[in-house]
């Protein structure tokens, strides 16, 4: 079975500090990998996806699948940024869609 | 706009009731889902559905069931609620990939 890990509970950085927020997994397959971001009082909504290759808000991640990683990188972490980090993957298939979550990373952007 | 409603923000309910937990999309999503978040583990799938009238068991399905009567209302049924099951409730519909999620229902079990 697929499982993701977020190794880190809370991460807290100062305004203009590069951060990242580390995601591994592990599925003998070839995953679909994201990022979903949950502000303040706002519903989970997705950042971003490994296949589309893009940089949503600054932030990055690169699917290595050697090391079997997804971390969501920033360069410059702004206060705006602070929220719940959670990293998930799709099998697809005929699970297409279904998502197991990681433990999730509380970010804190100190001004 | 892209919705999904859950129907309840809040709820209070005591061991034993039955408690349903509604959740609607109004994107002609075929896709729905049933997750549990809590600190420390993340969101854990309970049940899922493809279609109309189908359904199928996630990660943590005991002490749930679920109900698909129409494309665009997925219901979470608690038969006997239990205060391990106080927790936050979300509901997702999904696209080809990308998850919509409703605001999330917090129900607490006295």
């Amino acid at each position: 079975a697929q499982r993701v890990t977020q190794p880190e509970k809370l991460l807290s950085v100062f305004k203009g500090a590069p951060v990242e927020l580390k995601c591994n997994y592990s599925y003998s397959g070839s995953p679909e990998l994201f990022w979903y971001v949950q502000y303040s009082r706002q519903r989970l909504q997705l950042l971003l996806r490994h296949i589309s290759r893009e940089s949503i808000k600054g932030f990055t991640a690169d699917l290595n699948k050697g090391e079997t990683s997804f971390h969501l990188k920033k360069p410059f972490a702004q206060e705006e940024d602070s929220a719940m980090y959670y990293c998930a993957l799709s099998v697809g298939g005929t699970s297409y869609g279904k998502l197991t979550f990681g433990q999730g990373t509380i970010l804190t952007v100190h001004p | 706009d892209v919705k999904v409603t859950q129907s309840s923000r809040y709820l209070v309910k005591r061991t034993g009731e039955k408690v349903f937990l509604e959740c609607v999309q109004d994107m002609d999503h075929e896709n729905m889902f049933w997750y549990r978040q809590d600190p420390g583990l993340g969101l854990r799938l309970i049940y899922f559905s493809y279609d109309v009238k189908m359904k199928e068991k996630g990660d943590i399905p005991e002490g749930y069931s679920v109900s698909r009567e129409k494309k665009e209302r997925f219901s979470l049924i608690l038969e006997s609620a239990s205060t391990n099951q106080t927790s936050m409730y979300l509901c997702a519909s999904n696209s080809v990939l990308e998850a919509f999620f409703g605001q999330g229902t917090r129900l607490t079990v006295v």
